[in-house]
């Protein structure tokens, strides 16, 4: 089984700031590993995607999440954040082998203010 | 546009009353899920489908009853033994097992 600790439930931050949201995991199984992203009253969008390959990821607005398989971790980050970023954050783990159940942590709401 | 679609956006249940919501897809995915999303306690599974006529419970199946019929469509019943269901429901789904799922817009169920 996998779980996932996002160890920061909130996270303020000023416009044009850099920000990381982190996101460690656990698993006795080579996993994939997933950032979702979700605005008031909607469902959730997939911001990206580590299924193999190179270890860093990025989204087409500007995140990225690096897959560090030492620390199993999977931090979400973007240099400069913008108003519309305000949002909660999802990251998810799955098993890459078999049929196995989605994972999420419990998310990061990331407050944006001018 | 493919997309998941889900309704109604809000639902209203009374004592002792089942409810359905609706859940459709037209991205020809075989596997889809029902989450059930409570505040502070991220997302968890309810049921979920590899492919058509068959479902498996999730991590919280009791209180809740699926189908699955046909591909496109995965309604959810919320029966009356579900004690606490005031939520936010979110509909899934998936090209196969690991792949990125896609989510519906969500349902908020609420008691009178």
């Amino acid at each position: 089984a996998q779980s996932v600790t996002q160890l920061d439930s909130q996270v303020p931050v000023f416009e044009e700031a850099p920000v990381e949201l982190r996101c460690n995991y656990s698993s006795s199984v080579s996993v994939y590993l997933f950032w979702y992203v979700q605005y008031p009253n909607q469902g959730l969008q997939l911001l990206l995607k580590y299924l193999s390959g190179s270890t860093l990821v990025e989204s087409i607005n500007g995140f990225e999440a690096e897959f560090n398989k030492s620390q199993t971790s999977f931090h979400l980050r973007k240099p400069s954040v913008h108003i519309s970023d305000t949002a909660e954050y999802f990251c998810a783990v799955i098993g890459n082998t078999g049929f196995q159940k989605l994972v999420f942590g419990t998310g990061t709401r990331l407050l944006v203010s001018p | 546009d493919g997309g998941i679609t889900q309704s109604p956006k809000y639902l209203f249940r009374k004592e002792g009353q089942n409810v359905t919501l609706s859940c459709e897809q037209n991205l020809n995915h075989d596997a889809m899920y029902w989450y059930r999303q409570d505040p502070g306690q991220g997302l968890r599974l309810i049921y979920y489908s590899q492919i058509v006529n068959d479902f498996q419970k999730g991590d919280i199946a009791e209180g809740y009853s699926v189908s699955r019929e046909k591909k496109e469509s995965f309604p959810l019943t919320v029966t009356s033994a579900q004690k606490n269901p005031t939520a936010f429901y979110l509909c899934a789904s998936s090209q196969g097992a690991n792949q990125p799922q896609h989510f519906g817009d969500g349902t908020r169920l609420s008691i009178l």
